[in-house]
């Protein structure tokens, strides 16, 4: 089963734009990463945010948390063409470390 | 080695026939995940490691899914008789374990099975 859900499924910018994704959570978490994936093959961790922290910023990146709706947003600010991906949010269901993965959302920036 | 690798990046097989897919993960990092990603979806999480010990197998989907890992480090994931449901991305990720789960995870490439 799949404990986050994004929102939305597809996006599609032009460079420079900002682009905002959601992801949604069902059980307590103690933190939820940010993941992208580029041609469907490996993925690259983005960040890493705690359960006790409500924003996170990283270059041009900004994730926020919001324990109390079990929600989390993904912001990418004046994007590149390169920003092309899927992005995934995952969060650990116990204490072992595995992470569960939503569908994804699929981003598209077009130059 | 600077990442995690994975062999081969691509199989292709019969259903029916046996596969062996490799990990070698970050030296020196104990903790050892296997990932399924079906074409358009996320990871379903399989198997994860502890140094060579398998404490939580709970994703492995049948009975013909097995892995081990020696020495601390290389992964193998075996899917015996495959199946054509079995077709997906394969991706292996490790990272340093840290207490109560928080930790970035680093991932190899995967590996593309195709099952005919």
């Amino acid at each position: 089963s799949q404990q986050g859900e994004e929102d939305p499924q597809a996006l599609s910018i032009q460079e420079g734009e900002n682009a905002t994704m959601n992801c949604s959570y069902k059980t307590s978490i103690n933190n939820l990463q940010w993941y992208r994936q580029n041609s469907g093959r490996g993925l690259v961790h983005l960040i890493l945010i705690r359960s006790n922290e409500r924003e996170k910023h990283s270059g041009r990146l900004r994730v926020t948390l919001d324990t109390s709706k079990k929600s989390s947003s993904l912001l990418i600010t004046a994007s590149r063409a390169a920003d092309t991906a899927s992005y995934f949010c995952a969060t650990p269901p116990d204490s072992w470390g595995k992470l569960q993965f939503g569908a994804g959302t699929q981003v598209v920036v077009t130059p | 080695g600077a990442g995690v690798s994975q062999s081969p990046s691509n199989k292709v097989t019969e259903k029916g026939k046996d596969v062996e897919l490799r990990c070698d993960p970050i030296s020196g990092h104990t903790a050892l995940y296997w990932y399924r990603q079906r074409l358009g979806q996320g990871l379903e999480f399989l198997i994860y490691f502890q140094g060579n010990s398998a404490p939580d197998k709970s994703g492995l989907p049948s009975d013909r899914f097995s892995a081990e890992r020696t020495g601390e480090s290389v992964s193998t994931l075996t899917i015996q008789r495959t199946q054509q449901e079995d077709s997906a991305v394969y991706l292996c990720a490790s990272s340093p374990w840290t207490a109560g789960g928080v930790n970035e995870q680093f991932f190899g490439p995967g590996t593309r099975l195709t099952v005919l």
